[in-house]
């Protein structure tokens, strides 16, 4: 079955580091997003592309980055940690119009 | 600036109490609305999408509606296994980018 997945589940890092989020997805989207979630704001987007060599800004994108270089993958990295990026962040794809499928989410702390 | 507020934000209910959940949007130009049910610990898990006003959708216990202006999940004699975050979401015109509403928490007692 076709699917999503974020790597790592956890991680815990500390202020200043570069942390690299990954997200695989087998159903060959061309559309992939990245969201934070924290409480009391629900999911926040970070970036997202609609395809190879495509990557947009969401909503809060400072200190983030995400590059696109085949279908499958979007990673995104924090290029030095802060203590306000400590999250749950969410991976998800789509087809289009359509719903987007959505990761198990990798709980980043940074200390 | 687009936006997606949803009401309440927590709604505690006896089973079989039936309620409503809702959803209100501002954007430019709607290309659909989404709503997710999210259990703690995993990503958000798709139920429903409105295209256009008037449109409505029904899976078991759930209904959703559809306004120019809002939309309302419908919980008709929940159990507690309906116990979750209801998200909403917007994907605006001319892109693919959602935007979500912050979510209402439904707890269902036995």
């Amino acid at each position: 079955d076709a699917e999503i997945t974020q790597s790592p589940r956890h991680k815990i890092t500390e202020t200043g580091r570069q942390v690299t989020l990954a997200c695989h997805q087998t159903w060959n989207h061309n559309n992939m997003f990245w969201y934070r979630q924290d409480l009391g704001h629900g999911l926040r987007l970070i970036h997202y592309s609609y395809g190879v060599q495509d990557t947009n800004k969401g909503e809060v994108s400072d200190g983030y980055s995400v590059s696109r270089s085949n279908t499958e993958d979007l990673p995104l990295t924090l290029e030095s940690a802060a203590s306000s990026q400590t999250s749950v962040y969410f991976c998800a794809s789509s087809p289009g119009r359509e719903e987007a499928f959505f990761g198990q989410g990798t709980r980043l702390t940074v200390v | 600036e687009d936006q997606v507020t949803q009401s309440p934000e927590a709604l505690r209910l006896q089973e079989g109490e039936s309620s409503s959940l809702n959803c209100s949007y501002t954007v430019s130009g709607l290309r659909g609305l989404f709503w997710y049910r999210q259990d703690p610990g995993k990503g958000p898990e798709f139920l429903f999408t409105l295209y256009s006003a008037g449109e409505e959708k029904e899976k078991e216990r759930l209904k959703a509606t559809l306004t120019k202006k809002e939309s309302f999940l419908h919980i008709t004699a929940p159990k507690p296994e309906d116990s979750a975050t209801y998200l909403c979401a917007v994907q605006e015109g001319g892109g693919f980018k959602t935007i979500f509403g912050a979510g209402t928490r439904l707890f269902v007692k036995a």
